[in-house]
C-alpha cells in the first residue's frame, strides 16, 4: 500500500510570492491535517480535514488556507511568503476523522529567500 | 493547557542500553497518546501508541508506560541500537479529532 505522498519535495521561493503544496493520502485514508515543522517551533497544526470540510485549525495567520477534495487529495496555499514560512510542511492522513492514527508523508521542504 | 512537555532534548545510550524519554500534560481532555520516530529528511514515523484506559503497551522492543493520575507518559526503548537514533517526538490529541499537539522532541544517539 503506498503512503502519504507529498508534491513537490523542494521548493524556493521568494518574499511575497504564494506556493501551493499538495498531499494525496493513503488510500480509503478520507481524513487530511498538515503541520508545520521548524527547528525553533517543533511540530505545529496547521488544519484537519475530513469529507472537504475544514475541521479544525491552527494557531496561524490567514495567509494559510487549505482544501480536500472530493478524492480526499488536499493542498494548503500560503500566500504573501514571509522568510519565517521557511519550513517543512508535513501532511497527514488517518482513515476518518478522529480514528487518531495518523500516518505522515516526507514534507515539502519550502525555503523562502 | 494544550502543551506536551518532552525530556530530555538530547539523550546518548551505549549499544544494549535502554532509552527512557518522558511526556508530560496537563490537558485531562487528552485521550490518545502516540510516539513518533523521526529520521534526517524523513517526515515522523508513528511507532506505538496508547490511550488512558491501558497503564502499559509494548510492541517489541519499544513499551510505552502511562501514569494517569500524574498525566505522564514514557518511551523506553529496550536493547537499543545504533539504527534507532533518530528524533523522537510525543503527541497527545483530543477525542474525534486528528489533532496531534507534539512534544519538543528528543534526540537520540545509540554508540557502538
Amino acid at each position: 500500500k503506498a503512503g502519504v505522498t507529498q508534491t513537490p519535495r523542494y521548493l524556493i521561493k521568494t518574499r511575497g510570492q504564494q506556493v501551493t503544496l499538495s498531499c494525496s493520502p493513503i488510500s480509503g485514508h478520507r481524513s487530511v491535517s498538515w503541520y508545520q515543522q521548524t527547528p525553533g517551533q517543533g511540530l505545529q497544526f496547521l488544519f484537519e480535514y475530513f469529507s472537504e470540510t475544514q475541521r479544525n485549525k491552527g494557531n496561524f495567520p490567514g495567509r494559510f488556507s487549505g482544501r480536500q477534495f472530493s478524492n480526499s487529495r488536499s493542498e494548503m496555499n500560503v500566500s504573501t511568503l514571509e522568510l519565517g514560512d521557511s519550513a517543512l510542511y508535513l501532511c497527514a492522513s488517518s482513515r476518518r476523522q478522529g480514528y487518531n492514527e495518523q500516518f505522515f508523508g516526507p514534507g515539502t521542504r519550502l525555503t523562502v529567500l | 493547557q494544550q502543551q506536551v512537555k518532552q525530556s530530555p532534548q538530547s539523550l546518548i545510550v551505549q549499544k544494549g542500553g535502554i532509552s527512557i524519554i518522558n511526556c508530560a500534560y496537563e490537558n485531562t481532555a487528552f485521550d490518545y497518546f502516540p510516539w513518533y520516530q523521526q529520521f534526517p529528511g524523513k517526515g515522523p514515523a508513528l511507532l506505538i501508541a496508547i490511550r488512558p484506559d491501558v497503564s502499559e503497551k509494548k510492541e517489541g522492543r519499544f513499551t510505552i508506560s502511562f501514569n494517569k493520575s500524574a498525566k505522564q507518559f514514557s518511551l523506553h526503548i529496550m536493547d537499543s541500537q545504533p539504527g534507532d537514533s533518530a528524533t523522537y517526538f510525543c503527541a497527545a490529541s483530543v477525542e474525534n479529532t486528528d489533532k496531534l499537539i507534539f512534544g519538543t522532541g528528543t534526540r537520540l544517539q545509540v554508540f557502538p
